[in-house]
């Protein structure tokens, strides 16, 4: 069953702006992992944020996380052409679940117009 | 640099056949995963391994087998191929971490169509 859920499904904007792409997940996790593909290739990791921890900054991206609501945003900004992709979150299993497994959403579309 | 290399970007095979999907890391981890993607459906686990003869089910095994000789390469078995295992097939990789999960390091994707 997927974990998480990425919103919106898909998001055109122009070079320059803002992008924003919220992920929903259901139970308790260890850590939230955002990653990127560009079309026709395999998935790039972008950053991970700790279940303790609340906003992470890496370059353009700033990735927030609010455990009691069990949501997460993925902001770029001064988005570019080359920023164009489908973006994923990806939740672990929590405490309870494998050590192992990744359950990954079915992603955001993002195209970023020149 | 981190390298996962499948062995095949496209690939056509006819419906019956067997069918080896062969997927090689160069970071000596001890995690691969196989996934299947399709649209609509995301990423879906098919099978992973996280040491050398090890494996688990992921969500989805059903028609697939998998091998794990050598720490560095996972092949996936389509045992006897039919046309609902068309899709792009990513293998991936991961070192083994503490309490949560450390990045999964992915290879371009083998397109398989089944015909």
């Amino acid at each position: 069953s997927q974990q998480g859920e990425e919103d919106p499904q898909a998001l055109s904007i122009q070079e320059g702006e803002n992008a924003t792409m919220n992920c929903s997940y259901k139970t308790s996790i260890n850590n939230l992992q955002w990653y990127r593909q560009n079309s026709g290739r395999g998935l790039v990791h972008l950053i991970l944020i700790r279940s303790n921890e609340r906003e992470k900054h890496s370059g353009r991206l700033r990735v927030t996380l609010d455990t009691s609501k069990k949501s997460s945003s993925l902001l770029i900004t001064a988005s570019r052409a080359a920023d164009t992709a489908s973006y994923f979150c990806a939740t672990d299993a929590g405490s309870g679940g494998s050590n192992y497994k990744l359950t990954f959403g079915k992603g955001t579309l993002l195209t970023v117009n020149p | 640099d981190v390298k996962v290399t499948q062995s095949s970007r496209y690939l056509v095979k006819r419906t019956g056949e067997k069918v080896f999907l062969e997927c090689v890391q160069d970071m000596d981890h001890e995690n691969m995963f196989w996934y299947r993607q399709d649209p609509g459906l995301g990423l879906r686990l098919i099978y992973f391994s996280y040491d050398v003869k090890m494996k688990e089910k992921g969500d989805i095994p059903e028609g697939y087998s998998v091998s794990r000789e050598k720490k560095e390469r996972f092949s996936l078995i389509l045992e006897s191929a039919s046309t609902n295992q068309t899709s792009m097939y990513l293998c991936a990789s991961s070192p083994r971490g503490g309490l949560g999960h450390q990045p999964q390091h992915f290879g371009d994707g083998t397109r398989l169509s089944i015909l």
